[in-house]
């Protein structure tokens, strides 16, 4: 069964507005991570948080992770066309050598 | 650094035919996986590798198979191909099996 679900599927946004995507899992870990995916290509990382970590920050990007929720929420401020991609969260399954990841957000960021 | 390399790009192939998707990383990684991306269905790990020698299987491992003679190659095989397995294949290497992964190209393949 799918560890890590993404929320919502797909996300349309204008050039400039920020864009919020949620990723809920069922059990514990030890941390989760996101990751883009440009159409056509390979995913690549863009950040890793730790369950001891509440927040992180790279650049636009803000992650959070609410481990009572079981929950973590994506954020790209001032988004740009550039950042239309599908964006994936993956667990692990605490301790698990696995990652699993989930389907994936769809964002279009409209010029 | 070239990264993480996937030959080839695209491939179609008839059911019932063999061939292997070649990956190949130059970053020293022990860790190296293989996932296929369908739609709706997110990556799902199809076999991984803890280091030279050793490999073990994901979650949908059946219909491939998988060595690891060396730390910089890790090749799938499909032994018999099947329409379902029409898909696209990316390999991962990685310092950490859960920690960041550096992912290929892809390659993209047709199964008729």
């Amino acid at each position: 069964s799918q560890q890590g679900e993404e929320d919502p599927q797909a996300l349309s946004i204008q050039e400039g507005e920020n864009a919020t995507m949620n990723c809920s899992y069922k059990t514990s870990i030890n941390n989760l991570q996101w990751y883009r995916q440009n159409s056509g290509r390979g995913l690549v990382h863009l950040i890793l948080i730790r369950s001891n970590e509440r927040e992180k920050h790279s650049g636009r990007l803000r992650v959070t992770l609410d481990t009572s929720k079981k929950s973590s929420s994506l954020l790209i401020t001032a988004s740009r066309a550039a950042d239309t991609a599908s964006y994936f969260c993956a667990t692990d399954k605490g301790g698990s050598e696995k990652l699993v990841f989930g389907k994936g957000t769809k964002l279009t960021v409209n010029p | 650094n070239a990264g993480v390399t996937q030959t080839p790009k695209f491939q179609v192939l008839k059911t019932g035919q063999s061939m292997t998707l070649q990956c190949a990383q130059d970053m020293n990684h022990e860790y190296m996986s293989w996932y296929r991306q369908d739609p709706g269905m997110g990556l799902r790990l199809i076999h991984y590798s803890v280091g030279a020698g050793i490999t073990d299987q994901g979650e949908v491992p059946n219909g491939y198979n998988v060595s690891r003679s060396t730390t910089e190659d890790f090749p799938l095989r499909l032994l018999s191909a099947a329409p379902s397995q029409t898909s696209v294949y990316f390999c991962a290497s990685s310092y950490n099996m859960v920690g960041e992964q550096y992912f290929g190209p892809g390659t993209r393949l047709t199964v008729t």
